[in-house]
């Protein structure tokens, strides 16, 4: 079946402008994963969307972040008024709900701010 | 706080060696899931290996296995007869919560060289 897809796969904006990230989660996931990943980093966590449940965001840097998962499936995530440290891959990762299940990754969005 | 500690930014292993990857976490559940993603140049995640905390028995999945040591609250990726194909970044994530949320973190990362 389809995996997690992520769009678009390269991204390059302009300081202070919007932008925003698609995620497309694997049909059934009721748990869906935004994180960021820097050049050779780790990935930090940014936001878990899990059924209807109000999201964890946590982990979004500053109020310029935000996201919405509509119907339960499609996410976006959105950032106002980019910087370039904002420059990054993003991550969405989906997966079933419960401890024992893992996530299946997208193969991320690169956004580059000039 | 840092839940999840990978002590190792980077290991080199000689082709055909075992190696292991260290990892720590720090959580208050009882409940939890531990596990291990690679991340090869291409930049995609695999998954590699599941731990629960409540599993009495190592998790193994063909060269990889998990020395789980509860107690310690270490979870440790084992790779058996290394290829140059495991040359990649290793991730080690923890899952806990409860059925209201199953939120996910990652370390930092190791990044493994195997040299033929």
């Amino acid at each position: 079946g389809a995996g997690v897809s992520q769009s678009p796969s390269n991204k390059v904006t302009e300081k202070g402008k919007d932008v925003e990230l698609r995620c497309d989660p694997i049909s059934g996931h009721t748990a869906l994963y935004w994180y960021r990943q820097s050049l050779g980093q780790g990935l930090e966590f940014l936001i878990y969307f899990q059924g209807n449940s109000a999201p964890d965001k946590s982990g979004l840097p500053s109020d310029r972040f935000s996201a919405e998962r509509t119907g339960g499936s499609v996410s976006t995530l959105t950032i106002q008024r980019t910087q370039q440290e904002d420059s990054a891959v993003y991550l969405c990762a989906s997966s079933l709900l419960g401890h024992s299940y893992e996530q299946y990754f997208g193969p991320g969005t690169r956004l580059t701010v000039t | 706080a840092q839940k999840i500690t990978q002590t190792q930014p980077g290991m080199f292993v000689q082709e055909k060696e075992a190696v292991t990857l260290d990892c720590t976490y720090d959580t208050s559940d009882q409940s939890y899931g531990l596990f291990w993603y690679k991340q090869p140049s291409s930049g995609e995640m695999i998954f590699l290996i599941y731990q629960g905390s409540y599993d009495e028995q190592n998790a193994t999945e063909g060269r990889y296995s998990l020395n789980f040591q509860k107690a310690r609250k270490s979870a440790n990726l084992v790779i058996s007869a290394s290829q140059l194909g495991d040359s990649a970044m290793y991730f080690c994530a923890m899952r806990e919560g409860t059925a209201g949320g199953f939120k996910t973190i990652f370390g930092a990362g190791t990044r493994l060289f195997v040299k033929a």
